[in-house]
């Protein structure tokens, strides 16, 4: 029944491993997102994709690697973690851009990642 | 590029005292929005806010948006603790993507 669900909700891991989350969204929603929290609380966007097309892309290092398969699923991928990767990682779909009226965003519950 | 601050960072109230977050951007926004985080949360919409000069009230909450679409605030009469949190406006104008504030992270003494 959850609306906006991403996978795993904790990751811990070393240094220089690669690592998946997942996110799905059952709201038939176009537009998907990424975005990271650090520490500090400050919620900064990674990625949208809109019906499976990249349309934001931050300035994010070229070790994340967004992908997705159809409009219900983006997955981000990390290769190379670093300690500085460390942060919550928020999933959220909006039924259409946020600038339109629509525009509302729908978080997941997010993805607590530790790079030791 | 689009910038948002948002005071004050923190703001410590006892229960039953009001609360104001204030939300500045640096351009002419379309529209804003506001949000709720809850400790170990996730951000949920509260409301979108899109004419100049627009008011909304929810219960004990009231949304303004300024009449020059650059600024924002969010006013909580008579806290509870269920208020707790961290209050994010995020704002967005044509063209260009929903950038979030600071945050505003309310703790509330029973």
């Amino acid at each position: 029944d959850t609306a906006v669900s991403q996978t795993p909700k904790y990751l811990v891991t070393q240094m220089g491993n690669d690592k998946s989350i997942k996110c799905e969204q059952n709201l038939g929603h176009d537009t998907m997102y990424w975005y990271k929290q650090d520490s500090k609380k400050f919620l900064k966007i990674m990625f949208s994709y809109n019906n499976k097309e990249l349309i934001i892309n931050e300035t994010v290092p070229n070790r994340f690697s967004p992908k997705s398969p159809d409009k219900a699923h983006l997955n981000l991928h990390i290769n190379s973690l670093e300690l500085g990767d460390s942060a919550v990682y928020f999933c959220a779909s909006s039924k259409g851009l946020a600038e339109i009226l629509d525009g509302e965003l729908f978080f997941g519950e997010g993805s607590r990642l530790t790079v030791l | 590029g689009q910038q948002v601050m948002q005071i004050p960072q923190y703001q410590h109230v006892q229960e039953g005292e009001d609360f104001t977050t204030y939300c500045n951007s640096s351009t002419t926004l379309s529209n804003i929005q506001w949000y709720k985080q809850r400790p170990g949360g996730h951000p949920v919409f509260l409301i979108q806010l899109v004419k100049s000069g627009e008011v909304k009230k929810q219960k004990r909450l009231t949304f303004q948006f300024g009449e020059a679409k650059k600024n924002s605030s969010l006013h909580i009469t008579a806290t509870q603790t269920t208020d707790v949190g961290t209050y994010f406006c995020a704002g967005s104008n044509a063209g260009n993507m929903l950038t979030f504030g600071g945050g505003t992270r309310l703790m509330v003494k029973p």
